[in-house]
């Protein structure tokens, strides 16, 4: 079946680069997205990645994905305090509809 | 333009009884989602209306979750009767419809503590 994980937890110092990692289960997924959710809030679209591209690059933003290790990876660069939230991961399945994965807390210190 | 609007934002209320939850979505928006989100976990598809045919309710629970969409624009979500395991964030989401994208516009969400 169609299934999606992160790891729970990234703590970072401001100014450095986070890396979210997620894998993902559904080979013939077609698109794959990066979701963020502040607190109190509902998600909002990050970035997405069609399934042909290795690479995407979108101002701070890099998505990275290795479609044979079915690995998707986000990267923040120069992370501010701003980007402390949760980051989903989600797959666009074979039966139509967006996969999340648990997401991942990011965490910015000062 | 407004976002996907919903309320309660907030509601408590005790076990076995009763409630609704009332999303707007954006306008021109012809998909409309439920989405239950526990916590520490993402969200979980309970169903999608293509205006106001729900044409994927397979995770909706049937035998207490009900939902509607008359007119094809707002929707209600009703609980009868509200369980403890129903505590959770109910996130209505909408989409132009070209899922392709893969952009869904969330709600607030309106969270859920059965006592």
């Amino acid at each position: 079946g169609e299934d999606v994980e992160q790891s729970l937890f990234l703590s970072v110092r401001e100014g450095d680069s986070s890396v979210i990692n997620c894998t993902y289960t559904d080979s013939s997924s077609t698109y794959l997205y990066w979701y963020k959710q502040e607190p109190g809030a509902g998600l909002q679209l990050l970035t997405y990645i069609f399934s042909n591209m290795d690479m995407k690059q979108d101002q701070r933003l890099t998505v990275l994905l290795n479609k044979k290790d079915k690995h998707l990876s986000l990267r923040i660069a120069d992370t501010q305090t701003g980007d402390s939230a949760i980051y989903f991961c989600a797959e666009l399945g074979n039966t139509g509809k967006l996969i999340f994965g648990q997401g991942t807390t990011l965490q910015v210190k000062p | 333009e407004a976002g996907v609007v919903q309320s309660p934002r907030y509601k408590i209320i005790e076990k076995k009884q009763p409630v609704a939850f009332w999303c707007n979505p954006i306008s021109g928006h012809n998909t409309l989602y439920w989405y239950l989100q526990n916590l520490g976990q993402g969200p979980e598809l309970l169903i999608r209306y293509e205006n106001e045919e729900a044409v994927d309710d397979s995770q909706l629970p049937k035998d207490r979750f009900s939902a509607e969409r008359l007119k094809g624009v707002d929707s209600t979500l009703k609980i009868q009767p509200a369980e403890l395991g129903d505590s959770a964030v109910y996130l209505c989401a909408s989409s132009s419809g070209t899922l392709n994208t893969g952009e869904l516009f969330f709600g607030e969400g309106s969270r859920l503590t059965v006592l």
